[in-house]
């Protein structure tokens, strides 16, 4: 049962354009999303998170969107930068109780971006 | 100020052998959370443990898994009788109370010869 589901396994771009990463989810206890990026043989680092009482929120050159209706949240990443090329995952938790904290993870999209 | 630590980065073990790994958490963080990443696929949650106390093992297969976070120590994530399946990356994270600062350590990749 895939809670949290990233229907394109990867993406390539052209450096400077943006970059649109996609995330479905199907849990509606889900409160909290995050975004994770991941480069082989490390572990995931934050990027950036949005909480459901919000609809968007921005960092930088990252910015997530949340559709609560759709449950369906993105990150854009805008000029992407060669730098930007990993595995990025996104993942959810509900607020409250014992799953606190427990965070449940899409499978991951690839992004190349190209010089 | 160290990150998550976890060690060893590598580990193989031969099928129905045992596999330790530990996971020793930011300064001043009381929560640990265990996660495996098979081949090819995301993140899945395996346990959640404070300090003597698990509060969600759900993630955890019923049979050979066992995890476990002292009063003194590091977070142990223990295997019995290794299989080839067991063969993933194991992350570890650590949080304060609350969720801020929800941090992974770099993980250790078992394989399972």
């Amino acid at each position: 049962d895939q809670q949290v589901k990233q229907n394109s396994p990867s993406l390539s771009v052209q450096e400077g354009r943006i970059s649109i990463l996609n995330c479905d989810y199907t849990n509606s206890m889900f409160d909290y999303f995050l975004w994770y990026k991941k480069y082989p043989a490390e572990g995931p680092t934050f990027l950036i998170s949005i909480s459901s009482i919000k609809d968007k929120n921005e960092d930088g050159r990252f910015t997530v969107f949340l559709n609560k209706s759709a449950k369906h949240l993105s990150l854009h990443i805008v000029p992407s930068q060669p730098g930007d090329s990993a595995v990025y995952f996104c993942a959810a938790f509900p607020a409250g109780g014992t799953s606190y904290g427990k965070l449940t993870f899409g499978q991951g999209t690839i992004l190349t971006v190209h010089p | 100020n160290a990150g998550v630590m976890q060690n060893p980065r590598h580990l193989v073990r031969r099928r129905g052998q045992e596999a330790r790994l530990r996971c020793s958490p930011m300064k001043g963080h009381s929560h640990v959370y265990w996660y495996r990443q098979l081949p090819e696929e995301g993140l899945k949650f395996m346990v959640y443990l404070q300090k003597e106390n698990i509060i969600d093992e759900s993630g955890m297969p019923k049979e050979r898994f066992s995890a476990e976070f002292p009063k003194e120590g590091p977070s142990i994530l223990r295997i019995q009788q290794v299989v080839r399946g067991d063969s993933a990356a194991y992350f570890c994270a650590s949080s304060p109370p609350g969720f801020g600062g929800y941090t992974f350590g770099s993980g250790t990749r078992l394989t399972v010869v």
